[in-house]
């Protein structure tokens, strides 16, 4: 089956400071790369997703970046805010999504 | 829209009980997701129905635990007997497979506790 990991699995930055969080995962027919956000005691929240056809996307301060021969891909956060303090789960699919173990990110004002 | 729906929000029992979880999904969603989320074992996929029908349970834990999607707007899950250690928040989601509609739609949880 699917083995995802992220990395790293906790982030402390400073706001306004970028944060990076990567995947790695194992199956080569995954074609759908979402990312999830979830805040204290709240559902996960799609927060961007990306297809294997193409190698970045951008939304406003996120973006996603894939590597499918290297099977990973990666969470961008520019200019952070400590409204995005919360676990980011990476979630590689078709269809039945493996989520990753999550990564929790902090950021202090 | 209302999103996915999720009852009760909070369940507290005792070991041994039935527990019936419910969840009606986004309407128009074709594929739905029982997942458990623990500490320790992160947020794991129990099972999915497409079209309510069973694609894969590989994820259900042990014969206690069994769902059910009788039409296209509700699912069960259901834990009999249930043990301390199926403490959990358990959550559905629901989304439209077709095309590039793959986002996954959560409901807002099951917090169950087992005493």
């Amino acid at each position: 089956g699917e083995n995802v990991e992220q990395h790293p699995s906790t982030l402390s930055v400073q706001e306004g400071d970028s944060a990076v969080i990567k995947c790695t995962y194992s199956d080569s027919a995954s074609n759908y790369f979402p990312w999830y956000k979830q805040e204290l005691g709240k559902r996960p929240q799609l927060i961007i997703d990306i297809r294997s056809n193409v190698g970045e996307k951008k939304d406003q301060r996120i973006a996603v970046t894939l590597n499918k021969t290297a099977k990973h891909f990666s969470l961008h956060i520019t200019e952070t805010q400590p409204e995005d303090s919360a676990v980011y789960f990476c979630a590689p699919g078709p269809d039945k999504l493996i989520f990753g173990t999550g990564t929790r990110l902090q950021v202090f004002p | 829209d209302a999103g996915v729906i999720q009852s009760p929000r909070h369940e507290v029992t005792e070991m041994g009980q039935e527990v019936t979880l419910r969840c009606k999904p986004i309407s128009g969603h074709n594929s739905l997701f029982w997942y458990r989320q623990t500490m320790m074992r992160g947020l794991e996929l129990l099972i999915y129905f497409n079209n309510n029908v069973p694609i894969d349970d590989s994820g259900m834990p042990e014969d206690r635990f069994s769902a059910k999607m009788p039409n296209a707007s509700f699912s069960t899950l259901k834990i009999q007997p249930s043990e301390p250690r199926d403490s959990a928040v358990y959550f559905c989601a629901s989304s439209l497979l077709a095309g590039d509609q793959e986002t996954q739609y959560f409901g807002p949880g099951t917090r169950l506790l087992v005493l």
